[in-house]
């Protein structure tokens, strides 16, 4: 059975400061993963989608790499901003319906 | 953009109430998807429909029901509401790339629904 974790599930960090939010799966035979954003009260806010047959994708200060033979996933932050401040959920998929999702990372940037 | 909505953003009932939860995306996406969000858990998949008329379950089926008659909405049905239903429901959709789904999911601000 697939299971993804997310660790630390909280930090806090100094605005400024660069930083990495990990994920790890338990089974390297997925689709794609999908980093995504939940701000309070809200829904998911897509961030990257990496393929299984990528090694990472860019977006902005967002940076998000993918190896599939160890089963971990990074999220790198650059400069990182209050405006930074929600939950990171990392997905895994794999197959054409089943997503399976970490339980978030939850961010503090502090001015 | 409108992009995937639902309503009602927040609901109470009471124990043995139905209700449904609306869900429409203005996409053209093939693929929707229900998923509720339970404090300190990831999202469980409720249901999943890949295109108008066809439905399947998800991991958590039990105590909801769903149609597709068109590829914009998907309405997600609660017969008799228990206590254990009380969560953050969201909607989601993923659009095909050629034959394939692309897998990337965008979702609705959910839905809070409380049984007491």
């Amino acid at each position: 059975k697939q299971e993804v974790t997310q660790i630390p599930a909280a930090l806090s960090v100094p605005e400024g400061e660069n930083l990495v939010l990990n994920c790890s799966f338990t089974d390297s035979a997925i689709y794609n993963l999908q980093w995504f954003r939940q701000d309070p009260g809200k829904g998911l806010t897509s961030l990257l989608l990496i393929q299984s047959s990528q090694r990472e994708q860019t977006s902005g200060r967002l940076n998000a790499s993918l190896d599939k033979s160890s089963g971990r996933s990074t999220l790198y932050i650059a400069a990182s901003q209050p405006g930074d401040s929600a939950t990171y959920l990392c997905a895994v998929r794999l197959g054409s319906e089943k997503l399976v999702f970490g339980k978030g990372t939850k961010l503090t940037v502090n001015p | 953009n409108a992009g995937v909505t639902q309503t009602p953003k927040f609901r109470i009932l009471k124990i043995g109430q139905s209700m449904t939860l609306q869900c429409t995306q203005d996409m053209n996406h093939n693929y929707m998807y229900w998923y509720r969000q339970d404090p300190g858990m990831g999202l469980k998949l409720i249901y999943y429909s890949v295109g108008a008329g066809i439905t399947d379950k998800g991991e958590v089926p039990n105590g909801y029901n769903v149609s597709r008659s068109t590829t914009e909405d998907f309405p997600l049905r609660l017969e008799l509401a228990a206590p254990s239903q009380t969560s953050v429901y969201f909607c989601a959709s993923s659009p095909l790339s050629g034959t394939v789904n692309t897998g990337e999911l965008f979702f609705g601000e959910g839905s809070r629904l409380t049984v007491l």
